[in-house]
């Protein structure tokens, strides 16, 4: 069974477009975050959610807006898509406590801006 | 925000051989991860160190937490031509579940 799942795993668009992504998790954890990977394999954390809750924002711009309908889901909707958001954009999640650190990844969704 | 800093960057190594890596920081952290990433795919755990001078084994895989908690390090003993990806380091300073991840590891082996 898969753990965190994403959906699309690739993504082709155009500038100026509104996308969306969709993560899951089945693992009943209670904590789910987006990571962007550059080019370079820089892997970056960009929100961080506990039980439904924004619990961390890195600087990110504002066109990235995460919605977290559940537990179990972690969506990121971007808007008016510029060239430099292309990245692989991972969603992970983990169980808050002494040991939450061990985070499990998705499979990534490559996403591409013409 | 902070970055660790990973080395080597890359690695092209003989089936066989083995591999060393490692990670530093200038400021302490309480957990040093490391993980994984095959082509295609999200990071993988491979290892998870909890507390300073820890040496912890995972199959060929040994990491360990340094005595300063400043650094960690990986090896890899008898490398094969599925330890082919690229390793990550990662780690948490306080509080929180907040990763900071190394720059990565990109390990080829030449069978």
């Amino acid at each position: 069974d898969t753990a965190v799942s994403q959906t699309p795993k690739y993504l082709v668009t155009q500038m100026g477009n509104d996308k969306s992504i969709k993560c899951e998790q089945n693992l009943g954890h209670d904590t789910m975050y987006w990571y962007k990977q550059d080019s370079k394999k820089f892997l970056k954390i960009m929100f961080s959610y506990n039980n439904k809750e924004l619990i961390i924002n890195e600087t990110v711009p504002n066109r990235f807006s995460p919605k977290s309908p559940d537990k179990a889901h972690l969506n990121l909707h971007i808007n008016s898509l510029e060239l430099g958001d292309s990245a692989v954009y991972f969603c992970a999640s983990s169980q808050s406590g002494s040991k939450g650190d061990t985070q499990y990844f998705g499979p990534g969704t490559r996403l591409t801006v013409l | 925000g902070q970055q660790l800093n990973q080395s080597p960057q890359s690695m092209f190594i003989q089936e066989g051989e083995d591999v060393s890596m490692n990670c530093t920081s200038s400021s302490i952290f309480n957990t040093w991860l490391w993980y994984k990433q095959d082509p295609g795919e999200g990071p993988v755990l491979l290892i998870a160190l909890y507390k300073a001078g820890e040496l912890t084994s995972n199959g060929r895989l040994t990491a360990q937490f340094g005595i300063t908690r400043k650094d960690s390090f990986l090896n890899i003993s008898a490398s094969i031509p599925s330890d082919v990806g690229i390793y990550f380091c990662a780690g948490r300073r306080g509080a929180g579940n907040m990763l900071t991840f190394g720059g990565g590891t990109r390990l080829m082996v030449k069978p």
